[in-house]
C-alpha cells in the first residue's frame, strides 16, 4: 500500500461544477496535510493546507480532512478551465520537514 | 531574484556521463529540498538541507548521487555514471525554517528536465 493515494484519473468535470479531488494516507501519526496544484510542464504550487479535521474553505477551494478515517479531500466550486491541472496531495511524515507526495489527480475542466 | 531557480532548465546527456544540477533558493530560507518526478507521479524526496549540512539524505538512489550546499544558500545536485532510469524532472524547494511538516510552505523552482540517452 502507498503512504499517499490518489485516483490518477483524468477527472472530467463541466465547467461551474463542482470538482471533487480525494486522498488517503496510511500514517496515522500524520499531522499535516496539502494541497498542491500542477501545471503541465511546470512546478507544484501550494493551494491549501489543513491540520483539524473539519473544512476549510479558501474563496472556492475547500479542504476536508477525516484523521479518522485517513482521509482528506479538496473540493474546488464553480470550476473553471484554468482550474484544469494535476491536483498533488502530500502528508507530512513523522518529522517537521518531510513531505510524502500522492501521483496526483489530473483533473480536466471541460467549457 | 525573487523565486526559487534552477539550471539548466534542460540537460540531454549520454549513458555513462556526469552531470550538476543547480538550485539558488529564495534568499535566506535555511531549507532546501531536491526531488526527482517522473511522469505521471508525485515529487519524490532525495535529500533535505538544512543550512550547509545535509540534515536527511535518505532519498538518494545510491552512491552515484550526490549533493552539497556549501556556503548554505546554491546548492548543487552530482549525478555519477548517469543511467537511463535517471531521466526525471529533478525539483528543487526551499522554506524559511524547514517546517513544511508543520505547515510551512515549500516554494518549488521550475525544475531541471535531464534526459538520460
Amino acid at each position: 500500500q502507498k503512504e499517499v493515494e490518489q485516483n490518477s484519473g483524468p477527472l472530467s468535470v463541466p465547467e461551474g461544477a463542482i470538482a471533487s479531488l480525494n486522498c488517503t494516507y496510511s500514517d496515522r501519526v500524520s499531522q499535516s496535510f496539502f494541497w498542491y496544484r500542477q501545471y503541465s510542464g511546470k512546478s507544484p504550487e501550494l493551494i491549501m493546507s489543513i491540520y483539524s479535521n473539519g473544512d476549510k474553505e479558501d474563496g472556492r477551494f475547500t479542504a476536508q480532512l477525516n484523521k479518522a478515517s485517513q482521509y482528506v479531500s479538496l473540493l474546488i466550486r464553480d470550476s473553471q478551465p484554468s482550474d484544469s491541472a494535476t491536483y498533488l496531495c502530500a502528508v507530512n511524515r513523522d518529522s517537521n520537514y518531510q513531505l510524502i507526495w500522492g501521483a496526483g489527480t489530473k483533473l480536466i475542466i471541460k467549457p | 531574484g525573487a523565486g526559487v531557480s534552477q539550471t539548466p532548465s534542460n540537460k540531454v546527456t549520454e549513458k555513462g556521463k556526469y552531470v550538476e544540477l543547480r538550485c539558488d533558493p529564495i534568499s535566506g530560507h535555511t531549507a532546501l529540498y531536491w526531488y526527482r518526478q517522473s511522469l505521471g507521479q508525485g515529487p519524490e524526496f532525495l535529500i533535505y538541507f538544512q543550512g550547509t549540512g545535509a540534515a536527511d539524505d535518505s532519498g538518494l538512489p545510491n552512491d552515484r548521487f550526490f549533493a552539497v550546499r556549501p556556503e548554505g544558500s546554491v546548492s548543487t545536485l552530482k549525478i555519477q555514471r548517469t543511467e537511463r532510469g535517471d531521466s526525471a524532472v529533478y525539483l528543487c524547494a526551499s522554506s524559511p525554517t524547514g517546517l513544511a511538516g508543520l505547515g510551512e510552505t515549500q516554494y518549488f523552482g521550475p525544475g531541471t528536465r535531464l534526459l538520460v540517452l
